[in-house]
This record gives C-alpha cells, structure tokens and sequence, in this order.
C-alpha cells in the first residue's frame, strides 16, 4: 500500500484565521487525492477530490471559496481552510488513489481545532 | 453506489476469530467490496477488499456469498490491537473510486 503523511497532525488557530494542511504521498506519484473531515462520533464525509494540475471536484454543500485545495505536484495537495470559525473544528483526513489500484490509502489526519 | 449495512458494534475475546458481516443487497456486477478500519484519532487504514471471489492477505479474509449480497470480514487471531472501526464499503471502481463510509461497526477485543 502507499505511504501517506499529512502536516500538521493537530493546530489550534483563532478564529478567521487561515490554516493549512499538507498531504503528501511518499512512496509513488498520487494523480487523485481526497480530502475528508470527520466531525466527533461521526463517519468521514468526503469533501473533495483533487487531481494533479486541475481544479479540484468539491462534494455538495463544500464551499470552495472556504476549503481551497492546490494539488500542484503529484506529491503534494493542501487544503487551505479560510476565515476559519469553530464550526470548522474537525479531524481532516487525505488520501491517495494507489497507482496500480482503485484503492485509497490514507494520512493520519490533522486535529484543527478553531477557537 | 449500493448502500451497507453492519451491526453497530460487536465484541470478540483475544486469541478468537473475529467475524465482521456486511450486507449489501443492492450491490451491483462490477462494484467492489472493500474494507477499511479506524483506530480511534487515526485515518482510516485499508485491509481488503474482493469483487466476487474470497480474498485472503496478511491482515484477513474476506468471504464474498455467491449472491454477492453480503460478505464477511475475517481476523483469524483478533488481538487487542484490533480494537478498531470496521468500515464495509460498495464501489463501484468504475473511474468513481469514491468512498462513502457509513457508521461501521464497532469492534472490541476483550483480553
């Protein structure tokens, strides 16, 4: 399976500040990347998928405008939360499409909590 | 994709095998069966997964009916460290390979 890291693996930030959160795959070139969030006691609910060097695809009621995704490198996708409120506080989690599957291999999560 | 259904939690001893079902009776010809675990405060972590014949690796088994309406996720040996969410997931794999994870099923292992 792939080697996935994701930094930071917790912040706390105040309110409508910006936060960003790197995904990287360390062991072969990820095309596709996902981003989830996890509210406590909850599933992970897909955000978006982001594909090497075009916009990234974002899941109904996900504002683009707040949640910014740069997957500029196949190596590399961050996820960029603006202005962010508490409400925003969640466990964001990546993952990389494998390059010989169809099967996704996920970070460690980051814990954002917004204060 | 088709939806899933697993019992919220289960309880299994150390050293037992662990027998996780999924249902899925809407699934369709070319969707896979996957499964996933979470580890409480971890991203979810890939075990197996099968189309329609039984798969086997260093983690588990997974029992496919011939139906494909259902499956079972097997730990030969559950230890503590198998404390975990499992996640049964349908996908279809067809240039989606999108998951959607429902609440899954808890399991503990008790020593």
């Amino acid at each position: 399976g792939a080697v996935v890291s994701q930094h930071p693996s917790w912040v706390i930030c105040k309110s409508g500040t910006s936060v960003k959160i790197e995904c990287r795959s360390l062991d072969f070139q990820a095309t596709t990347m996902f981003w989830y969030r996890q509210f406590p006691k909850q599933s992970l609910m897909l955000m978006a998928t982001s594909n090497e060097g075009s916009k990234a695809t974002y899941e109904q009621g996900v504002e683009k405008d707040k949640f910014l995704i740069n997957h500029a490198s196949l190596t590399l996708s961050t996820l960029t939360v603006t202005s962010a409120h508490p409400e925003d506080s969640s466990f964001y989690i990546c993952s990389v499409l494998g390059d010989s599957t169809d099967t996704q291999y996920f970070g460690p999560g980051t814990r954002l909590t917004v204060l | 994709d088709a939806k899933t259904t697993q019992p919220p939690s289960m309880d299994c001893a150390e050293g037992r095998a662990a027998n996780l079902p999924c249902n899925h009776s809407t699934i369709s010809g070319n969707e896979y069966v996957y499964w996933y675990r979470q580890i409480h405060s971890q991203g979810p972590q890939y075990i197996i997964h099968g189309l329609k014949n039984n798969e086997t690796n260093e983690m588990a088994s997974l029992i496919i009916t011939e139906d494909r309406k259902s499956s079972t996720l097997i730990l030969p040996h559950a230890t503590l460290r198998d404390t975990a969410v499992y996640y049964c997931i349908v996908q279809s794999g067809a240039g989606s390979y999108q998951l959607t994870f429902g609440k899954g099923t808890k399991l503990s292992v008790i020593p």
